[in-house]
C-alpha cells in the first residue's frame, strides 16, 4: 500500500502556467525524491531533497520540505507541454536509500 | 553512457506460468532494484540486489524471486502466475561502492507483464 498521498490526483493547466503538486507522508525520512514517468515508461529522477533541507531548485524546479508537517510540494514554473506527465514522490521510510516508497503520483496535462 | 535497459519490454503468459525478467544497470552501477507498477497498488518495492546478494526485500509472496549476476545484471522470477500479478515491473539502478553512494536511481522502461 502507499505510505505517501500526493494531491492533487489529477491537474490540468495552459502552458505558462505553474503547477504545484504536494505529497504527504507518513514516518521520519532522510531525504525525500520527485520522480516524473511519461505514460507507461520508467521513472526519470527530477530532484533529490534531504531532510535538513527546506527548500532547492533545479531549472524550473522548486521543491520545498516540511519535516514537521511531514510533506512536500513540488512547483513547476513556466509550465510546457513536455512537461504533461505523472510525478511521483518517493521517501526512503525504510531507512535504506534503495527501498524508497512511492506517493500516488499526480497526472499533470499541460494544454497548449 | 547506455542507460538501464530491461527485457522484454511486453510479455503475455496465462495463469500458472512462470516468467523471467531481465535488467542489465548502468555500467559501473552495482544496486539493482526491482519495482511493481499496478494501476491499483501503485509503486511497490520487490526487493534490491547488491554485489550478487539481496539486501532488501519488500513485502510479496515467495513466488517473485530474484537475483544478480557477477557483472551487475539482475534477473527476477515469478513462477505460479495469477492474474494480479499483470504489471509494469520497472528495475532501476543506483551508483554504489568505493566510497560513493549515490540515491539517485536510473529506472528502466519496464517490463509489461500480461496476466491471462
Amino acid at each position: 500500500s502507499q505510505q505517501g498521498e500526493e494531491d492533487p490526483q489529477a491537474l490540468s493547466i495552459q502552458e505558462g502556467e505553474n503547477a504545484t503538486m504536494n505529497c504527504s507522508y507518513k514516518t521520519s525520512i532522510n531525504n525525500l525524491q520527485w520522480y516524473r514517468q511519461n505514460s507507461g515508461r520508467g521513472l526519470v529522477h527530477l530532484i533529490l531533497i534531504r531532510s535538513n533541507e527546506r527548500e532547492k531548485h533545479s531549472g524550473r524546479l522548486r521543491v520545498t520540505l516540511d519535516t514537521s508537517k511531514k510533506s512536500s510540494s513540488l512547483l513547476i514554473t513556466a509550465s510546457r507541454a513536455a512537461d504533461t506527465a505523472s510525478y511521483f514522490c518517493a521517501t526512503d521510510l525504510s531507512g535504506s536509500a534503495r527501498q524508497l516508497t512511492f506517493g500516488s503520483g499526480t497526472q499533470l496535462t499541460v494544454l497548449p | 553512457k547506455a542507460g538501464v535497459t530491461q527485457t522484454p519490454r511486453y510479455l503475455i503468459k496465462t495463469r500458472g506460468q512462470q516468467v523471467t525478467l531481465s535488467c542489465s544497470p548502468i555500467s559501473g552501477h552495482r544496486s539493482v532494484s526491482w519495482y511493481q507498477q499496478t494501476p491499483g497498488q501503485g509503486l511497490q518495492f520487490l526487493f534490491e540486489y547488491f554485489s550478487e546478494t539481496q539486501r532488501n526485500k519488500g513485502n510479496f509472496p515467495g513466488r517473485f524471486s530474484g537475483r544478480q549476476f557477477s557483472n551487475s545484471r539482475s534477473e527476477m522470477n515469478v513462477s505460479t502466475l495469477e492474474l494480479g500479478d499483470s504489471a509494469l515491473y520497472l528495475c532501476a539502478s543506483s551508483l554504489e561502492g568505493q566510497g560513493v553512494t549515490n540515491e539517485k536511481l536510473f529506472f528502466g522502461s519496464g517490463t509489461q507483464l500480461s496476466v491471462l
